[in-house]
């Protein structure tokens, strides 16, 4: 069965340092990956994305993610960490024959410390 | 240009009633899909449409009914409410062409069911 997996349900990170979080999916062929991030109260923004091409990904506020075939993950990272970026981040996978449809991990909450 | 927008923000309604959820898509774009978010949890695809037809559908029962308009703004109807339709409910919409399918999400709804 198609999955999605984010290991970790909560993460603390002081501000300043860095912070890497884990996705990995399970599916027939390497779907489209991405990244968002929902503040409290708020939709979802779109982090970063990947389809094809170089392996490692730019993407808004300073975030990059990583994918490895060979391990069938998509993990985000930053190298320091602001107080406004915690907030609950969602990996999300879409299938390539697929238009939208996506399935999103469980998230993981940020938590960031002075 | 216009974001992806929904209304109404919040709805509180009792066990039985029916709902009626809107989202006006991003401008230029003729696919949109919903999205269920129970508190805690990632969004669950509920169904999509593309050029005013169904074009996939989560696992989600037949109360959970949409349309699309010419105008590609859409709705989604639940109907018969119990409480665990108690979500945030996402509308986001997209572009549909070869090559990636990034999609935009509205603010959403927050449905309170009693």
């Amino acid at each position: 069965a198609q999955s999605v997996t984010q290991p970790d349900i909560h993460i603390t990170v002081s501000e300043g340092a860095s912070l890497e979080l884990r996705c990995n999916y399970s599916y027939g062929a390497t779907p489209y990956l991405f990244w968002y991030v929902q503040s409290p109260g708020q939709g979802l923004q779109l982090l970063l994305k990947y389809f094809s091409g170089d392996t490692l990904v730019q993407g808004i506020k300073g975030f990059e993610a990583e994918f490895k075939r060979s391990q069938s993950s998509f993990n985000l990272r930053k190298p320091s960490v602001h107080w406004s970026d915690a907030a609950e981040y969602f990996c999300a996978v879409a299938p390539t024959d697929s238009w939208g449809k996506f399935q999103f991990g469980a998230g993981t909450q940020v938590v960031v410390t002075p | 240009e216009t974001g992806v927008t929904q209304s109404p923000t919040h709805l509180i309604k009792t066990r039985g009633q029916q709902v009626t959820l809107r989202c006006s898509s991003q401008s230029g774009h003729n696919t949109v899909s919903w999205y269920q978010q129970a508190l805690g949890q990632g969004p669950q695809f509920i169904f999509q449409y593309y050029r005013e037809e169904e074009n996939g559908r989560g696992n989600f029962p037949p109360r959970f009914s949409g349309l699309q308009f010419p105008n590609y703004s859409s709705e989604l109807n639940v109907n018969a409410l119990e409480l665990d339709d108690s979500a945030l409910y996402l509308c986001a919409s997209s572009l549909r062409l070869a090559g990636g399918n990034e999609q935009f999400f509205g603010p959403g709804t927050r449905l309170t069911v009693l």
